[in-house]
């Protein structure tokens, strides 16, 4: 069974603050992915990772980064976090090949910026 | 780059009555169109998937219909049941590979 776990569950920060949130999987898998879920919105691309050391930028990639310095962890990176990076982040993993795509996400973290 | 839209946002269907949700795409090179189901609290989890080289796939209550000329395709819950009230989510993914564009997703409650 794929796992992939988030370091938090719950997160509180202030504005300003660099905050690190950390995804792990124990599969194996090339790819891996950090989404932010709101309402409506459904799941947005921040940033994705193809390959050890190697990113791309997803559909929202304004004040976020990322580090992929092993092959089973990718961590994003708020540099100086805001109000309006309120939001749950959900981290997911997939094969690079084979016929089926399926992403394996994360429980999410859900991130409070006061 | 690719855009999704899902409709509706919410469903309301009676138990034991189908539900239908319905997404379009934008980018013709897309080929493979994932559905998600996120339980209250809960991770998204794959329930089904179709690729472009198929129009209809069925898996026990569930089915996705594709309609590439129109770029939309559909998810059919028959006989609905309490468990499957959750937020259900549409996904698109084409040349950039494993790269998915998922839709708003559908809230779908189930009334016993």
């Amino acid at each position: 069974d794929v796992k992939v776990t988030q370091s938090s569950r719950y997160l509180v920060k202030r504005t300003g603050e660099k905050v690190f949130l950390e995804c792990v999987q124990d599969m194996d898998h090339e790819n891996m992915f950090w989404y932010r879920q709101d309402p409506g919105l459904g799941l947005r691309l921040i940033y994705f990772s193809y390959d050890v050391k190697m990113k791309e930028k997803g559909d929202i990639p304004e004040g976020y980064s990322v580090s992929r310095e092993k092959k089973e962890r990718f961590s994003l990176i708020l540099e100086s976090a805001s109000t309006n990076q309120t939001s749950m982040y959900l981290c997911a993993s997939t094969n690079g090949g084979g016929r089926r795509n399926e992403q394996f996400f994360g429980p999410g973290t859900r991130l409070t910026v006061l | 780059g690719e855009n999704v839209e899902q409709h509706p946002s919410t469903l309301s269907v009676q138990e034991g009555d189908s539900a239908v949700i319905k997404c379009t795409y934008s980018d013709s090179a897309s080929n493979y169109f994932p559905w998600y189901k996120q339980e209250l609290g809960k991770r998204p989890q794959l329930i089904i998937d179709i690729r472009s080289n198929v129009g209809e796939k069925k898996d026990q209550r569930i089915a996705v219909t594709l309609n590439k000329t129109a770029k939309h395709f559909s998810l059919h819950i028959t006989e609905t049941q309490p468990e499957d009230s959750a937020v259900y989510f549409c996904a698109a993914s084409g040349a950039a590979g494993n790269k998915l564009t998922f839709g708003g997703g559908t809230r779908v409650l189930v009334k016993p």
